[in-house]
């Protein structure tokens, strides 16, 4: 287990489109965060599972965007009919709750989306 | 609503050189601080939390509640401490326990 991963990496598509982002958590990491980063922005919260539950979400993800984390593993974030605005870079992070490292979230590398 | 404030969007020094990171943060309880640091084409990765009162690479920082301040020392800068550093905030009350508020980010570039 090398940490978490995304996939895509990058991700260009077109107004109007729908798009899906998988990322893989840390092997039993059962906190699983999805956040946005825009040019010249820190990163900011969108989402939050607790293994399978969906515990919070920020005002930034609008009823365009939906994700799932069905078995408590790997979360998916789906945005559908992609505007210009939701071109950003989506990172997901894990943390592991229980233990002393409950408070350091582990950052994936990363989608870019690019919407034309 | 909690809130985080890195003043400076870029800071160049020279290699040798004290360095500091200014973080302010707004918050109504007792948060937890962190520095992240993300290196050229590298991810986003924890430098240091003031829980932890640990230095690492060389930098410190310090919570200072009075200023709601958190800023990010180092006495002595060295090339490979050239990255991007954002400054986070967890909160600790109601459903927000867990989530991380951060800065703009200081993009740091120490010079030879």
């Amino acid at each position: 287990d090398t940490g978490v991963s995304q996939n895509p990496r990058h991700k260009i598509t077109k107004r109007g489109q729908n798009v899906t982002f998988r990322c893989d958590p840390i092997s039993e990491h059962n906190r699983l965060y999805w956040y946005r980063q825009t040019l010249g922005q820190g990163p900011e919260f969108l989402t939050y599972f607790q293994n399978e539950a969906q515990l919070e979400k920020s005002r930034l993800l609008s009823d365009r965007f939906s994700a799932e984390r069905p078995k408590g593993s790997f979360s998916t974030l789906e945005i559908q009919r992609t505007e210009q605005g939701d071109s950003a870079m989506y990172l997901c992070a894990s943390t592991q709750d229980g233990t002393g490292e409950s408070e350091t979230q582990y950052f994936g590398p990363g989608t870019r989306l690019l919407v034309l | 609503a909690q809130r985080v404030t890195q003043p400076e969007k870029l800071l160049s020094v020279f290699k040798g050189a004290p360095v500091e990171l200014k973080c302010n943060y707004s918050y109504s309880g007792s948060p937890e601080l962190f520095w992240y640091v993300q290196y050229s084409r590298q991810r986003l990765q924890l430098l240091l939390r003031h829980i932890s009162r640990e230095s690492i690479k060389g930098f410190t920082a310090d919570l200072n509640k009075g200023e709601t301040s958190f800023h990010l020392k180092k006495p002595f800068a060295q090339e490979e401490d050239s990255a991007m550093y954002y400054c986070a905030l967890r909160g600790n009350s109601g459903g927000s326990n867990y989530k991380l508020t951060f800065g703009k980010g200081t993009l740091l570039t120490v010079n030879p």
